[in-house]
């Protein structure tokens, strides 16, 4: 079966704390997985995707297929950083499977 | 600026109403996909399309149908509304060459009565 878990509804960290979101997988293939971002009032959007191993707004997430995790990370959390994450797996006929979704809110 | 364009922000129906929800794109994207979503249960897919009269179910299809006549126009139906289907629906479009990056709307927050 293919799933994207999403253990935690709600995450509040002061500003300037790390931040670690977290994102577990279960996928039979190779997986391609992605964090998808909705601030307030404003679409959701593709933050990052594991293939790219990019930074985005200071943003990382690494591909740990050991523990089909797919963690999304920030040193030093900042106001703006405020949203709704999503994780999400690219499935089977190239459909995309959400995760539960996780509010980030960074306290001042 | 890329933009996928839902015809109404808020919609409220009466139980047993026939709905219509309407998305278009102007990027020429071969993809498009309707997803509900809910607190505590994210995104889940409804309908998808990879092409003009084509559709696939997607994993909560029930009471939905769609239509694409045109490439840029997806359009979400409610046979009969019910008070279930009270959500945020997003529509959402992509390239062939780049599934997985979604383009969004802005959504439409049904409300059936």
């Amino acid at each position: 079966a293919q799933r994207v878990t999403q253990p935690e509804k709600l995450l509040s960290v002061f500003k300037g704390a790390p931040v670690e979101l977290k994102c577990n997988y279960s996928y039979s293939g190779s997986p391609e997985l992605f964090w998808y971002v909705q601030y307030s009032r404003q679409r959701l959007q593709l933050l990052l995707r594991h293939i790219s191993r990019e930074s985005i707004k200071g943003f990382t997430a690494d591909l740990n297929k050991g523990e089909t995790s797919f963690h999304l990370k920030k040193p030093f959390a900042q106001e703006e950083d405020s949203a709704m994450y999503y994780c999400a797996l690219s499935g089977q006929g190239g459909k995309l499977i959400f995760g539960q979704g996780t509010e980030l809110s960074v306290k001042p | 600026d890329v933009k996928v364009t839902q015809s109404s922000r808020y919609l409220v129906k009466r139980t047993g109403e026939k709905v219509f929800l309407e998305c278009v794109q102007d990027m020429d994207h071969e993809n498009m996909f309707w997803y509900r979503q809910d607190p505590g249960l994210g995104l889940r897919l409804i309908y998808f399309s990879y092409d003009v009269k084509m559709k696939e179910k997607g994993d909560i299809p029930e009471g939905y149908s769609v239509s694409r006549e045109k490439k840029e126009r997806f359009s979400l139906i409610l046979e009969s509304a019910s008070t279930n289907q009270t959500s945020m629906y997003l529509c959402a479009s992509s390239s062939t060459g780049e599934n997985e990056k979604l383009f969004f709307g802005s959504g439409t927050q049904l409300s059936v009565l």
